[in-house]
C-alpha cells in the first residue's frame, strides 16, 4: 500500500496568515495520464471529509481560492492563505491512485 | 444533487456483523462507483472497499477476510457486511461517490 505521511501534526495560525501543509508518498502518484491523484480534504469537528483540492492542484466546487495545491510526484502541499476562523480543523492528504486508497494521518489547524 | 446517507445499527456486540446501508440518490449505481471509509474515534481514515459501476467489487486486504459489499440497484443501494467486530471496529462508517462526495456517516459502536 502506498504510504502517505503528513507534516506537521498540527499548526497554529493567526487569523489572516498564511499556513502550508505537507504531504509525502511512497510512491509516485504521477498516472500516465499526466494526471496526479494526490487529494486535500478538510475534517471540521463532528462533520465528514470535504474535498478541497483533488488532482493535486484543482479546486473543488465551492472552496474559496484561498486554497491552492501544488507538487511533484511524491511531494505535495497545501496551502492556506488568509486563515480564517472556518478554516480550523482536520486537513488529511490522500492518494486515490490506487485501491486501496490511503490518507495522511492528519494535521490540526488551530487559531492563534 | 448527489446525496449519500449511511445507515445502520449503532451498536455491536463483539464477534457479531455489522451491517450498513449507503442508499444514494443524484446517480446511477451503473454509472459510478461506491466506496467505503471508516475512521476510528479520534483517528485517520481507513478505505475499506469498493463497489465498482459495473458491479466489480475490491477490498482492504487487511479486511478482505471479513468484508463484503453487496449492491441493489433498483433502490440506489449499496450494502456493507463485516463480520466478527471486535472494539477496535468502532468508529464513523463513511460512503462515498467517488472523491468528491461523502455521507454524513454513521457511528459503530462495538461494546457488550
Amino acid at each position: 500500500d502506498i504510504v502517505m505521511t503528513q507534516a506537521p501534526l498540527s499548526v497554529s495560525v493567526t487569523p489572516g496568515e498564511s499556513a502550508s501543509i505537507s504531504c509525502r508518498s511512497s510512491k509516485s502518484l504521477l498516472h500516465s495520464n499526466g494526471i496526479t491523484y494526490v487529494y486535500w480534504y478538510l475534517q471540521k469537528p463532528g462533520k465528514s471529509p470535504q474535498l478541497l483540492i483533488y488532482r493535486m492542484s484543482n479546486l473543488a466546487s465551492g472552496v474559496p481560492d484561498r486554497f491552492s495545491g501544488s507538487g511533484s510526484e511524491t511531494d505535495f502541499t497545501l496551502k492556506i492563505s488568509r486563515v480564517e476562523a472556518e478554516d480550523v480543523g482536520i486537513y488529511y492528504c490522500g492518494q486515490l491512485l490506487e485501491n486501496p486508497w490511503t490518507f495522511g494521518g492528519g494535521t490540526k489547524l488551530e487559531l492563534k | 444533487q448527489v446525496q449519500l446517507t449511511e445507515s445502520g445499527p449503532g451498536l455491536v456486540h463483539p464477534s457479531e456483523t455489522l451491517s450498513l446501508t449507503c442508499t444514494v440518490s443524484g446517480f446511477s449505481l451503473t454509472g459510478y462507483s461506491v466506496y467505503w471509509v471508516r475512521q476510528p474515534s479520534g483517528k485517520g481514515l481507513e478505505w475499506m472497499g469498493r463497489m465498482r459501476y459495473n458491479g466489480d467489487t475490491s477490498y482492504n486486504s487487511a479486511l478482505k477476510s471479513r468484508l463484503s459489499i453487496s449492491r441493489d440497484t433498483s433502490k440506489n443501494q449499496v450494502f456493507l457486511k463485516m463480520n466478527s467486530l471486535q472494539t477496535d471496529d468502532t468508529g464513523t462508517y463513511y460512503c462515498t461517490g467517488g472523491s468528491h462526495y461523502w455521507g454524513q456517516g454513521v457511528m459503530v459502536t462495538v461494546s457488550s
